[in-house]
């Protein structure tokens, strides 16, 4: 079946280290997304990618880092320098246009906690 | 003010009740607007987009008032399985998506 697929679901950090989240789709989508959700929160976006080779920051993307050297492959790197990484991770693409709300999937998240 | 606001709950009702939630939105240039469910520990999940004329989906409704800014799902008969957060989403400038806190619904026997 088609779909994203996060990994690992749950984590755990000990401070000081990088950690790197795996997200893979099979949609054939051109943009993917990654967000941030902390309790009692909505979502807030960390970085986004257009096309392969090349993403934006954004609203909240100091302590991460990414990559997209292949159209279904959009991992995150949550660096040492992110002060408060504990969170729910959720990773989505869309198709061509746009994160129109109606076009756009979500993998089943990974939860991160620093220990 | 947030770009998109939404009364975080919790709304307990009892089954068969009807439940409405609203939120509310600050850029007037808004073009798309969606209510995503959220079960607890999971991802968001589309439950129908908003349409300027309201639109219906069995059980739910969902409206849009442009001119006050804000949007609103009414649940009728409302389930156990209805218990979850209900996530308001708009798209802000350059069509990036802009989500609420969401508001969490508690259906109970």
């Amino acid at each position: 079946d088609g779909g994203i697929t996060q990994s690992p679901k749950y984590l755990f950090r000990k401070e000081g280290q990088n950690v790197t989240l795996s997200c893979e789709q099979n949609l054939n989508h051109d943009a993917m997304y990654w967000y941030r959700q902390d309790p009692g929160q909505g979502l807030r976006l960390i970085y986004y990618s257009q096309i392969v080779n090349d993403f934006q920051k954004g609203d909240i993307a100091e302590g991460y880092s990414v990559s997209r050297e292949k159209k279904e492959s959009f991992p995150l790197t949550v660096t040492s320098a992110q002060k408060n990484p504990t969170a729910f991770y959720l990773c989505a693409s869309s198709i061509p246009g746009g994160a129109s709300g109606n076009t756009i999937y979500f993998g089943e998240g990974s939860w991160l906690t620093v220990v | 003010r947030k770009e998109v606001e939404q009364d975080p709950g919790p709304f307990n009702v009892p089954e068969g009740a009807t439940v409405a939630f609203n939120c509310t939105y600050s850029n007037s240039a808004s073009q798309s607007f969606f209510w995503y469910r959220q079960d607890c520990r999971k991802e968001p999940k589309l439950l129908m987009s908003v349409y300027s004329s309201g639109n219906e989906d069995g059980r739910f409704t969902a409206q849009l008032n442009r001119a006050s800014q804000y949007i609103s799902l009414l649940i009728r008969d409302s389930k156990l399985s209805d218990s979850a957060t209900y996530l308001c989403v708009v798209t802000g400038a350059t069509d990036k998506l802009i989500f609420g806190t969401g508001t969490r619904l508690q259906v109970f026997p």
